[in-house]
């Protein structure tokens, strides 16, 4: 059964980087047709894509967030990682890593989420 | 302010039937498939139904999915307390090259 789960700091000092892992297991990272893709839901409000990357580094960014997104990929460990520069309190958010099915150019659904993790940003 | 156009919430009495709309664009909805993920209280989305109307293994068929051009609409029957949950309807808008979400509904089993 696959298996995704989010790893990092639970607080970042605002204007510094959010750096978060996803480890995947049961499952290769290299398959086709599935990207990865990480969201977030600030608490009490709805989800918000934040990008999806493809094992051989290929990336869709969400518009609003692309300047300050970079999602990269570690095929070798299975991991992909999210970093989101100058962070404020409006970053606060659980943060949730996924796969992405993306068969022709578009993706669709999205399953095996990880269970989440809060990110506070915080002086 | 959210790409897709769900009702707030929706509510209804044990073992009757509901309908949560979502409503979007020819760029989104209208051009490719629709999905529908499950939040119950203090836990992760889950997947619902994947493009438009099919159900993951596991899921009963009491939950079922349609679309119709710029709009979808997901069904619970024989509704129990157990579905009282936040359901998000989410798609690919291809102008904007992203996956999209609506705002969210969350259902109250009276």
């Amino acid at each position: 059964q696959l298996q995704v789960q989010e790893s990092g700091p639970g607080l970042v000092k605002p204007s510094e980087t959010l750096s978060l892992i996803c480890t995947v297991s049961g499952g290769s990272i290299s398959s086709s047709s599935f990207y990865w893709a990480w969201i977030r839901q600030p608490p009490g409000k709805g989800l918000e894509w934040i990008g999806s990357i493809y094992y051989s580094g290929s990336t869709y960014y969400s518009p609003s967030l692309k300047s300050r997104v970079t999602i990269s990929v570690d095929t070798s460990k299975n991991q992909f990682s999210l970093k989101l520069t100058s962070v404020t309190a409006a970053d606060t958010a659980v943060y949730y890593c996924a796969r992405h099915y993306c068969p022709d150019g578009n993706c669709y659904s999205l399953n095996y989420w990880g269970r989440g993790t809060l990110v506070t940003v915080s002086s | 302010q959210s790409v897709l156009t769900q009702p707030p919430s929706v509510s209804a009495a044990p073992g009757q039937k509901v309908t949560i709309s979502c409503s979007g664009s020819s760029s989104n909805i209208g051009n490719s498939y629709v999905a529908w993920y499950q939040q119950l209280p203090g836990t992760a989305p889950k997947l619902l139904i994947y493009e438009n109307d099919n159900r993951p293994s596991g899921i009963p068929d009491r939950f079922s999915g349609s679309k119709s051009g710029t709009s979808a609409t997901l069904g619970i029957t024989g509704l129990q307390t157990g579905d009282e949950a936040d359901y998000y309807c989410g798609t690919w808008d291809s102008s904007l090259s992203a996956a999209v979400f609506g705002g969210g509904t969350k259902l109250t089993v009276l």
